[in-house]
């Protein structure tokens, strides 16, 4: 069974640089047409997709924060990163990571998240 | 302010029927599939709705998806009080992002 743990700092201060771990059991990174994605959950509000990588490079972020954004997938550690730099409390959420089936772009592009893994509070307070 | 457009709250009785609504644009849902996921404050979200209407391996029946031009709809018959939980929609962007909803949250009465 898949299963996917988020690990890194819960306390960060403004300016910055977010660094989130993802570890997978169960299963693969480079598994072929799967993606590899974040999503945060700021308080009292929905879910924002952060960005999703491919083992083998191909990555797509989130217009809105491209310019902070890395993601990487590390196959030998079987762990995909996220860096966000210069981080504000508009950072501070709940983030997840979590398998991403994508086909884009398509026709008809197809898209969704499963599983994901329990997800990790950081907060950005000075 | 998301991109998707669904209510902010439904409610129904044990037992009855609900639906939830997600509107888009030509863009995102009118062109492409759509997922549900239900999330327990809490806990991981999961996966209910891919590609539209299927369900993945475990959901009950009690759960189903539609979609109709830059609509769609999830569906829950027979409520339970485990159901209350926030749901949301999710789709591709032509703009080359994913997207969804701002969430409905379900109350069981």
């Amino acid at each position: 069974q898949l299963q996917l743990q988020e690990s890194g700092p819960g306390l960060l201060k403004p300016s910055e640089t977010l660094s989130l771990t993802c570890t997978v059991s169960g299963g693969s990174v480079s598994i072929t047409n799967y993606y590899w994605g974040w999503i945060r959950q700021p308080p009292g509000k929905g879910l924002e997709w952060i960005g999703s990588m491919y083992h083998s490079g191909s990555t797509y972020y989130n217009p809105s924060l491209k310019s902070r954004l890395t993601i990487s997938v590390d196959t030998s550690k079987n762990q995909f990163s996220l860096k966000v730099t210069s981080v504000t409390a508009a950072d501070t959420a709940v983030y997840y990571c979590a398998r991403h089936r994508l086909l884009a772009p398509a026709r008809v592009a197809e898209n969704w998240f499963d599983p994901w893994g329990q997800g990790t509070l950081v907060t950005v307070s000075s | 302010q998301s991109v998707l457009t669904q209510p902010p709250s439904v409610s129904a009785a044990p037992g009855q029927r609900v639906t939830i609504s997600c509107s888009g644009s030509s863009s995102n849902i009118g062109n492409n599939y759509v997922s549900w996921y239900q999330h327990l404050p809490g806990t991981a979200p999961k996966l209910l709705i891919y590609g539209n209407n299927k369900r993945p391996s475990g959901i009950p029946d009690r759960f189903s998806g539609s979609k109709s031009g830059t609509s769609a709809t999830l569906g829950i018959t027979g409520l339970q009080t485990g159901d209350e939980a926030d749901y949301y929609c999710g789709t591709w962007d032509n703009s080359l992002s994913v997207v969804f909803g701002g969430g409905t949250k379900l109350t069981v009465l």
